[in-house]
């Protein structure tokens, strides 16, 4: 069981928009940047959204990031065939010292 | 910018090693971190090597059978496992971590090695 939680699935119709949630604590995202990574099916992750709301360069806007207090969000709008893949937040852990991460979300275009 | 060596077949209690190897940017100006996804599970981090010191950080769970190292001569970094376990089938990520300020993420990550423990 994952300390950031998700939800583990979310489903959605083409040119839509979703959000995934990741909540946690004091230790971890109330304390530290959250970051985003999308995994393709077959796929390695990729960054998506880092230090909470900042997109490199090459993804497209269509994706955003926030955060508030110990929860973070990513959206995604303009919902496309190509963004179904398994998302995961990730961020620090002061009592774990390390890395964590959320226990993904699977995303289903319908 | 990191490429790691090709998929691995094993017997239980053999060992295993994968290979990262970075390109493109000074290596020992990142560090490199170790990611496991088991079958049709998510990401668990494992821990990292700092690669200016050699110094390996291990997560709670990969200490003692799991060894990261390094050679910076071919800029390289490994995972080695040892006494393999079927438990220990998962594909196995680097990433590379970008880090400023207190504040960090994987910018760059391998292509992942599977590993296949089978008797």
């Amino acid at each position: 069981q994952s300390v950031l939680t998700q939800p583990p699935s979310v489903s959605e119709a083409p040119r839509q928009r979703v959000t995934i949630s990741c909540s946690g604590s004091r230790s971890n995202i109330g304390n530290h940047a959250v970051n985003w990574y999308q995994q393709l099916p077959g796929k390695a992750p990729k960054l998506l959204i880092y230090y909470d709301d900042l997109l490199p360069s090459g993804v497209s806007d269509r994706f955003s990031g926030s955060k508030s207090g110990t929860s973070a969000s990513l959206a995604i709008s303009g919902l496309q065939s190509e963004d179904e893949a398994d998302y995961y937040c990730a961020t620090w852990d002061d009592r774990v010292n390390g890395v964590i991460f959320g226990g993904g979300t699977k995303l289903t275009v319908l | 910018q990191v490429q790691q060596s090709g998929s691995e077949l094993k017997k239980p209690g053999a060992s295993v090693r994968v290979s990262c190897k970075a390109s493109g940017y000074t290596f020992t100006t990142f560090a490199i971190h170790w990611v496991r996804q088991a079958p049709g599970q998510g990401l668990e981090w494992m821990g990292w090597i700092d690669t200016n010191t050699g110094r390996p950080t291990y997560a709670q769970g990969f200490t003692g059978r799991f060894v990261f190292s390094l050679d910076t001569s071919v800029s390289a970094t490994y995972l080695q496992i040892n006494t393999l376990q079927a438990e220990d089938t998962a594909i196995y990520y680097c990433a590379r971590e970008y880090r400023w300020n207190y504040r960090q993420y994987f910018d760059y990550w391998g292509q992942g090695t599977l590993v296949t423990v089978s008797s």
